[in-house]
């Protein structure tokens, strides 16, 4: 079962920051946070993952929080490509191994 | 990154027909692949993992008689809905992970394939 709570939806006007949070107030010591997204009828794509340290890559920004209750991807500048439905995981899951399990997400709808 | 494909990307067959969908890592090897549907404007539902040289292990309310799946080597998973009916029209996704990855390692997603059942 998703551990994460994430908004339904989220606009973003173009060249802008989307910030995207996500809630896993009953994560353990030892799971990470996972962020992939999904463009419309494509397979999901990584974007990046932490376990307690702020990360960044060349897609986006991960910020967890110090009590590890909660996250915000960051996108620094979406484009329209960017639009999406943006799933945060909490893996791995110490009592189920290695599947992932999705939520809901957020669609994210960048605007021009 | 690691590329996953599957095949065919979209298949279209008769109720009571059986469909067989391919999952392969195309650049490295992959002991555990997954199996998810996704139904229209809902999210994906892990189906099973699928682990070389054994049997899958199915998620609770998923029929293993219904979805076979074989993972006969270290490439290639295969996903076969047997006697298909129109409420099996969904996307199906695979991913695979690489081995000796570490629990923390992520996943590689194929493209998923839409099967729709007449």
């Amino acid at each position: 079962d998703a551990k994460t709570t994430q908004p339904p939806s989220m606009d973003c006007a173009e060249g802008r920051a989307a910030n995207l949070p996500c809630n896993h107030s009953t994560i353990s010591g030892n799971e990470y946070v996972y962020w992939y997204r999904q463009i419309h009828s494509q397979g999901p794509q990584y974007i990046i993952h932490g376990l307690k340290n702020n990360e960044t890559n060349e897609m986006a920004s991960l910020i967890i929080t110090e009590d590890r209750k909660s996250s915000t991807l960051i996108l620094p500048h979406a484009t329209l490509r960017d639009t999406a439905v943006y799933y945060c995981i909490v893996f791995p899951n110490p009592n189920t191994g290695n599947q992932f399990y999705f939520g809901t997400g957020t669609s994210l709808t960048v605007i021009p | 990154g690691a590329v996953v494909s599957q095949h065919p990307s979209w298949v279209i067959c008769k109720s009571g027909t059986s469909v067989k969908i391919e999952c392969r890592s195309l650049d490295f090897q992959a002991t555990t692949m997954f199996w998810y549907r996704q139904f229209p404007k809902q999210s994906l539902m892990l189906m099973a993992t699928s682990n070389e040289g054994s049997k899958a292990t199915y998620e609770q309310g998923v029929e293993k008689d219904k979805f076979l799946i074989n993972h006969a080597s270290l490439t290639l998973s295969t996903l076969t809905v047997t006697s298909a009916h129109p409420e099996d029209s969904s996307f199906y996704i695979c991913s695979a992970k690489q081995p000796f990855a570490g629990a923390t390692k992520e996943q590689f997603f194929g493209p998923g394939t839409r099967l729709t059942v007449l």
